[in-house]
């Protein structure tokens, strides 16, 4: 089956960036889309299609897919961006949905 | 507003069953495929099942197929999720999500709802 692998942390100090990849056989192929999950709430839905925000969204949140890797940039990281982030891709060869492992980003 | 409301969770024993129910509003809920998300107590996400806009084409994880079955009526804009022959490893937080069909992007989530499964 599809695997999307996540590093399980990410830190960042405030005002820096944030990096946080999803690896993939075949990215090229499929949409990436990321997921916001803070504490206690169900996840939001920050970057759609590899790199389209939802509406709402800041700017700060960008998304990328390249060769077998997409990233999730957070420039400027803010404390309310402390957060489990998590890729997710369909894979058409078998009609499943795919989550990667989840990211935890910590700001210190 | 896009509103998703879950409804149905609760205690039940190993070998049980339970249905999950999503009320939702704020959009066309007949033109929209709808999906189910679950995750476990301290883990991450983990896809379930989803089903079209007309509930023609219906999907499920490996771990819930043969013992899963979604649904969905539009005159209640409702979708539902009969879950059979429970395991202890079912025991989750359930989250109904609105579906973008070209891509299985869930772009809108309810509050979700917690099932456990327990003896």
């Amino acid at each position: 089956s599809y695997v999307l692998t996540q590093p399980p942390s990410v830190s960042v100090a405030p005002g820096q960036t944030a990096r946080i990849t999803c690896g993939g056989d075949n990215f090229g192929s499929k949409s990436v889309h990321w997921y916001q999950q803070k504490p206690g709430q169900a996840p939001v839905l920050v970057v759609y299609d590899d790199s389209d925000r939802p509406s709402g969204i800041p700017e700060r949140f960008f998304g990328s897919n390249s060769g077998n890797t997409a990233t999730l940039t957070i420039s400027r990281v803010e404390a309310g961006d402390e957060a489990d982030y998590y890729c997710q891709v369909w894979d058409s060869s078998s009609d499943l949905v795919v989550f990667g492992g989840g990211t935890k980003l910590t700001v210190l | 507003e896009v509103q998703l409301l879950e409804s149905g969770g609760g205690l039940v024993q190993p070998g049980g069953s339970l249905r999950l129910s999503c009320v939702a509003s704020g959009f066309t809920f007949s033109s929209y495929g709808m999906n189910w998300v679950r995750q476990a107590p301290g883990k991450g996400l983990e896809w379930v099942s989803l089903i079209s806009s007309s509930g023609d084409k219906t999907f499920y994880g490996d771990s819930v197929k043969g013992r899963f079955t979604i649904s969905r009526d539009d005159s209640k804009s409702t979708v539902f999720l009969q879950m059979n022959s429970l395991r202890a490893e079912d025991t989750a937080v359930y989250y109904c999500t609105k579906l973008l069909w070209a891509s299985r992007t869930f772009d809108y989530w309810g509050q979700g709802i917690l099932v456990t499964v327990s003896s």
